[in-house]
């Protein structure tokens, strides 16, 4: 089955140890998004990739980054991962970026910082 | 800024009972308005989405919202609860102000009691 795929589930790092989250699609979609959840708390949009468009939302820290090396693969990398960066950091793609478009998401990467 | 609200952290149900899950919404222009629910551990799963026509959308797993523009509302509902229906249900909506980005709700946790 197409899907989007987050590796690993879980991910411990210590603090402000580089950590990099893995996100893979087999949909071939041409959006791919990194979102963060916090305890049953709303998804925060991080930043998203049209392609290889890349688009960072305004209050994102610069302490995130991305990459998107072709249309299959999308990384996110924390450079010194702080406490509260401790989240769910969940993977969506959709297929393009009309209003109508519906969210295909990964099972998330559970990231917990010591 | 476009944006949803869901007025109740949680809702508690008995099986068999029908259940709403409310969601109101702010915009600017014509609604494209999402259903997401969230199992345990898992990424978000598209449940239903208005953009026009019928009021009444019906959607995966039984459910139905209802659109209601006098009442700025797009409620979730389901004629019989199921055990397996308890989850963290988010509604969304696209902020046409801010290219279209996927707005969440801060959800409500279903719990439907056997």
């Amino acid at each position: 089955d197409a899907m989007v795929i987050q590796n690993p589930r879980y991910q411990v790092t210590q603090f402000g140890k580089p950590v990099t989250l893995s996100c893979s699609q087999t949909l071939n979609h041409n959006v791919m998004y990194w979102y963060q959840q916090k305890s049953s708390q709303a998804p925060k949009l991080l930043f998203h990739y049209y392609d290889k468009d890349f688009n960072n939302e305004a209050d994102t820290p610069d302490n995130f980054q991305s990459r998107r090396p072709n249309t299959s693969f999308c990384f996110l990398d924390i450079r010194s991962p702080g406490l509260g960066d401790a989240a769910m950091y969940l993977c969506a793609t959709s297929r393009g970026d009309s209003p109508n478009e519906k969210l295909f998401f990964g099972s998330g990467t559970q990231l917990s910082v010591l | 800024a476009q944006s949803v609200a869901q007025p109740e952290d949680q809702v508690n149900v008995a099986e068999g009972n029908p259940l709403t899950v409310k969601c109101t919404y702010s915009v600017s222009g014509n609604p494209y308005l999402f259903w997401y629910v969230q199992y345990p551990n898992r990424g978000l799963q598209f449940l239903l989405k208005y953009i026009t026509g019928d009021n009444l959308v019906k959607g995966s797993y039984g459910f139905e919202a209802e659109f209601n523009k006098s009442q700025t509302s797009f409620h979730l509902k389901k004629p019989s609860a199921l055990v397996s229906d308890s989850a963290l249900y988010f509604c969304a909506v696209r902020d046409m102000n801010r290219d279209d980005k996927i707005i969440f709700g801060k959800g409500t946790r279903l719990h439907i009691l056997p």
